[in-house]
């Protein structure tokens, strides 16, 4: 079973709306958290990375969330625009080892 | 910075066939990571070189492949003999540090075995 796990699978939302992608993970000990942004045929982008101590960060558009009490991220999207489709990755890092979502797959139309 | 290059951006070999994958990580950067990535597996870590020694080789599939770094510059991915359940994508990347720094990943390389 994945260690990290991201919900939705995929998602599809109109241009200039908000979205929310979650991230619950079970590893441990716990380092940091990171979400990347992966366009297609390209590949994985850093939008941020929160320790233990940080509950929010903020990249332009994209805040992530953390709650290492429950283990669970989350990113939402502002104002969403077509370039922000792409593949949103989960990754936590514990142990000195990164453990990554299958992503979110995430299709913004016009 | 041109950020971390790899090459070639696809590659089309049939079975047995040797396969060489490279990558030129960013300078300064004193960790390099190879990943694979398919739809049905995600992203894998397959060898990571710190100072160019290999430190955790654990997620090479098999003896079929080896990874070499010569010098900070270039680091070598080689698949001897390829199978066709290599096709995937293989990214190279590379960080300042291992633990907090985020990982910047060149844009992959396009396997395919036929």
């Amino acid at each position: 079973k994945n260690q990290v796990e991201q919900s939705p699978q995929s998602l599809i939302i109109l241009e200039g709306k908000n979205c929310t992608l979650q991230c619950n993970y079970t590893v441990s000990p716990f380092s940091n958290l990171r979400w990347y942004k992966q366009d297609t045929g390209r590949g994985p982008v850093s939008l941020t990375i929160m320790t233990f101590s940080e509950n929010t960060k903020s990249n332009g558009r994209y805040t992530a969330t953390l709650d290492a009490d429950t283990k669970q991220s989350s990113l939402h999207i502002t104002a969403s625009q077509l370039s922000d489709s792409a593949s949103y990755i989960c990754v936590v890092s514990a142990s000195g080892k990164l453990q990554f979502g299958a992503g979110t797959q995430v299709v913004v139309t016009p | 910075d041109a950020g971390v290059i790899q090459s070639p951006r696809h590659e089309v070999t049939e079975m047995g066939q040797e396969v060489t994958l490279r990558c030129k990580p960013i300078s300064g950067h004193d960790y390099l990571f190879w990943y694979r990535q398919t739809m049905m597996r995600g992203l894998e870590l397959l060898i990571y070189f710190n100072n160019n020694v290999p430190i955790d080789d654990s997620g090479m599939p098999e003896d079929r492949f080896s990874a070499k770094m010569p010098n900070a510059s270039f680091s070598t991915l080689k698949i001897q003999p390829s199978e066709p359940r290599d096709s995937a994508v293989y990214f190279c990347a590379s960080s300042s540090d291992g633990r907090d720094s985020p990982l910047h990943f060149g844009n992959g390389t396009r396997l395919t075995v036929t």
